[in-house]
């Protein structure tokens, strides 16, 4: 199964800055359609999660403009712009090019 | 909206056994490959099990094959997941969850099993 290492695993962050997580694959993503299929969820505490970013970068109806989604390969990351109260929680990353579909350990993201 | 409602959770003995439904709205149920993912307290996301829109060849994770069987009703638009002697490893809040091609794009709310004596 592909392994999905996901940093920091907590991340304290001062509201109104910028915050970034790290996901790195055992195997690359690249799927032979020419996509990448690594997705990004969040899940505030208390809630089931919710799809954030899927395909690297393509951001889910609804999703503020402050998360974007990079990365290729092996290598992705999450960045907030400037966080708000309302993004505590744990995000995950999660790789749907190898079968099974596997996460990451999930990064705690609290304000400061 | 796109809507899926998990039922059936609650508190087993170790060994017994226990049945979960997912309630799908809002989308054509029948085209779609459909999930059961679980989350043990305090813990991360784990795939659990997967049936195709077809019912074709189902998957489960190692540590419940031959325990857990995933199955799916399309004229009642439900999903289901029938587990057997059930471990205390596989107390969980239990999702199920669309497939949107190599994605999950939809989650229920969940339903909590525990498995205690």
């Amino acid at each position: 199964d592909v392994v999905m290492t996901q940093s920091p695993l907590s991340l304290p962050v001062t509201l109104g800055q910028p915050a970034s997580i790290s996901c790195r694959s055992s195997q690359s993503l690249a799927y032979n359609d020419g996509n990448t299929y690594l997705n990004w969820f969040q899940q505030r505490p208390g809630q089931s999660p919710r799809r954030l970013i899927y395909k690297v970068s393509d951001r889910d109806s609804g999703v503020p403009d402050r998360f974007s989604g990079s990365g290729s390969g092996t290598d992705f990351t999450l960045k907030i712009s400037r966080v708000e109260a309302e993004d505590v929680g744990v995000y995950y990353c999660m790789q749907g090019t190898h079968w099974p579909y596997t996460f990451g350990q999930g990064t705690k993201l609290e304000i400061k | 909206q796109v809507q899926l409602v998990e039922s059936g959770g609650g508190v087993v003995q170790p060994g017994r056994s226990l049945r979960l439904s997912c309630a799908a709205s809002g989308f054509i149920f029948s085209a779609y490959d459909m999930h059961w993912v679980r989350q043990a307290p305090g813990k991360g996301l784990e795939w659990v099990a997967v049936v195709p829109f077809d019912e074709t060849d189902k998957y489960y994770t190692d540590s419940v094959k031959g325990r857990f069987t995933i199955s799916r009703d399309n004229s009642k638009n439900t999903l289901y997941l029938q587990m057997n002697n059930l471990r205390p490893e596989d107390t969980a809040v239990y999702y199920c969850a669309k497939d949107g091609a190599m994605t999950f794009d939809v989650w229920g709310q969940g339903t909590m099993v525990t498995v205690s004596s």
